[in-house]
């Protein structure tokens, strides 16, 4: 079975400072990983997923994240927060064997003007 | 295209009684799996239908059961309702099974009082 860390349960971040939401996870076979975001009230929106090939990956919304096999990690970054950021953010990950999601506790992220 | 609809958004229930929950997948999208996610929690998995078969079955009792109809849609029914299972009930629809990115629904917030 797999299991997913989040080392920081919440994160206080001023408008416009960096963020970096951390997120190990264990499993004796490969996984593909993922991002999810919930908005106050809403359910569960992808945010970015490594699946294979290059190991950092991009949102739309300028959030990044990088796989990094040897140290089972997948943190997630953003250089500037919005408000609009405000939210949970959920580190997920798939095993080959069984693609179940299985989901950290999440990251409560509070940006403040 | 309309995405996971849920019905209904929230609901009240007392202990001892049953109820059902209602999913309609993405167009296009015929696996469905329910989560159940607990105040200042992450998501966990219940269990996932595909072809109207429950495929994989998360870490829960006998009491949650669920059906998968001929047009994809869903049901979740929790009989002998506990204190315990008052939580926000998520489905997610993927595009088939083992298919990596999920589609999640609003949720429905079940009370049990």
């Amino acid at each position: 079975a797999q299991s997913v860390t989040q080392l920081d349960s919440q994160v206080p971040v001023f408008e416009e400072a960096p963020v970096e939401l951390r997120c190990n996870y264990s499993s004796s076979v490969s996984v593909y990983l993922f991002w999810y975001v919930q908005y106050p009230n809403q359910g569960l929106q992808l945010l970015l997923k490594y699946l294979s090939g290059s190991t950092l990956v991009e949102s739309i919304n300028g959030f990044e994240a990088e796989f990094n096999k040897s140290q089972t990690s997948f943190h997630l970054r953003k250089p500037s927060v919005h408000i609009s950021d405000t939210a949970e953010y959920f580190c997920a990950v798939i095993s080959v064997r069984d693609y179940k999601l299985s989901f950290g506790a999440g990251t409560t992220v509070t940006v403040r003007a | 295209d309309a995405g996971v609809t849920q019905s209904p958004t929230h609901l009240i229930k007392t202990r001892g009684q049953q109820v059902t929950l209602r999913c309609s997948p993405k167009s296009g999208h015929d696996t469905v799996s329910w989560y159940q996610q607990a105040l200042g929690q992450g998501p966990q998995f219940i269990f996932q239908y595909y072809e109207e078969e429950e495929r994989q079955r998360g870490n829960f009792p006998d009491r949650f059961s669920g059906h998968q109809f001929p047009n994809y849609s869903s049901e979740l029914n929790v009989n002998a309702l506990l204190l315990g299972d008052s939580a926000l009930y998520l489905c997610a629809s993927s595009l088939s099974l083992g298919y990596t990115e999920a589609f999640f629904g609003q949720g429905t917030r079940l009370t049990v009082v």
